[in-house]
Order: structure tokens, then C-alpha cells, then sequence
């Protein structure tokens, strides 16, 4: 089955510690997202990747990083900078950067704070 | 800047009865426009798309949605709420200035009485 996958379902990041979730996609998509969703609120996009080895900044990435480094890879350092990154975390892709085309959605990533 | 606007966080509908969840846009060029599904701790799921090739549009589980230039509006119904309906919808835009980088609304929680 083709698909995007995530993992882990839930993570637990400790104070000062760096977490990366997975992201990783078998549709031989060139374009991947992470978005950022916040209970009641819409989704936010923190990084995009339109193509293999680059990656542009959305809206909110401050405290995140990203790698492309395979086309089927996108995976989301978020790091000690980000103040408040609980929140689910959702990757999408699609299968190029034009804007009609539809993003494609995995199954989030929840992240929470001890 | 392109902006979405759901209006009501929570919508209550009876089993049977029509299904309306209000969608506006701003955009300063021809937008292309989604519509999503999201089940508790799940991904999305689109719904139905507009790319310009007819203005009402038809999609997945018997929902449509109509898009009016003039409202800047695209609406989504459907004619009999299920129970299964229950779950949140978001709306979003594409424009072209803005490669395939959505914006989302903030959601509509869709509740479904017996």
C-alpha cells in the first residue's frame, strides 16, 4: 500500500532536549510538508521541501529543523529553541509543488512536554 | 497574503438533516480551494477540491461544495448528515503566487445528534 508513514504516534521531549519525528512516504512524491496543529486552531506550515536536497522555511519555523536528504525522507528536528512545541505534528506530501496539487496527509505525530 | 475564514468552531446537526459548514477566502489572484476531513488523532483527508474546472464540486461521502467568486465563499454541504460525519473540517487555500503552500482555516467540529 502506498502511503505516508510517522513515527512515533507519541513522544515525550524533555527540557533542553532535541526530538526528531519521522517522515517517510512510498508515493514517489517530489514535495513534503510538516505542518503544525494546536488544539481548536488550523494547521501551520513549519518547513517545505518542493524537491530532494532543498527545503524552505513556512510560516513558523523558528525552534525546527529539516533535512531532504532522499526523496522519500522529510524528518522534523524540533529543537531546544522551541519554547512551546506541544502540539501534533502532521507531514504531507504531494506529487509536485504546483498549487493544485493535493497534499496528502500522514497520521500525526503528538508531541508532548515532560 | 491569502487568508481562510470558517465560520463557527462547533456545528450541531441532527442524523438526516443538511449538513452547511461556511468557508471564505481572500486572495488577490484566482485561488484553488480544499476542502479536508479529520477523524480524533488522525491525519486529513480531502474531501474535494477546486481547480477552476467547474464551480460546484462533488466529493467523497457525499459531500459538495460550491465556489462563488463573487461571495468568495466555498461552502460545504451535505443534503443528510450520517453519524459517521462527525469530525472536524478544515478549509483551505492555494494560490499561484504561493506555490503549493496551503492555508488553513481554524475548523469546523461537526457534532451529529441521533
Amino acid at each position: 500500500d502506498g502511503g505516508i508513514t510517522q513515527s512515533p504516534k507519541y513522544l515525550f521531549r524533555k527540557e533542553g532536549q532535541n526530538v526528531t519525528l519521522s517522515c517517510e512516504q512510498n508515493l514517489n512524491h517530489d514535495a513534503m510538508y510538516w505542518y503544525r496543529q494546536d488544539p481548536g486552531q488550523g494547521l501551520r506550515l513549519i518547513y517545505y521541501s518542493q524537491i530532494v536536497n532543498d527545503f524552505q522555511k513556512g510560516d513558523i519555523a523558528e525552534g525546527y529543523s529539516v533535512s531532504r536528504e532522499k526523496k522519500e525522507s522529510f524528518p522534523l528536528t524540533v529543537t531546544s529553541a522551541q519554547k512551546n512545541p506541544t502540539a501534533f505534528y502532521l507531514c504531507a506530501s504531494s506529487i509536485g509543488a504546483s498549487n493544485q496539487e493535493t497534499q496528502y496527509f500522514g497520521p500525526g505525530t503528538r508531541l508532548l512536554v515532560l | 497574503a491569502q487568508s481562510v475564514t470558517q465560520l463557527g468552531s462547533h456545528v450541531s446537526v441532527s442524523e438526516g438533516a443538511l449538513v452547511l459548514l461556511r468557508c471564505n477566502y481572500s486572495s488577490s489572484v484566482p485561488p484553488y480551494l480544499f476542502w479536508y476531513v479529520q477523524y480524533p488523532n488522525q491525519g486529513l483527508q480531502l474531501l474535494l477540491k477546486y481547480t477552476s474546472a467547474a464551480t460546484l464540486v462533488k466529493g467523497i461521502n457525499g459531500f459538495e461544495a460550491e465556489f462563488k467568486k463573487s461571495e468568495t465563499s466555498f461552502h460545504l454541504t451535505k443534503p443528510s448528515a450520517h453519524m459517521s460525519d462527525a469530525a472536524e473540517y478544515f478549509c483551505a487555500v492555494s494560490a499561484p503566487a504561493a506555490g503549493n503552500k496551503l492555508t488553513f482555516g481554524g475548523g469546523t467540529r461537526v457534532l451529529v445528534k441521533p
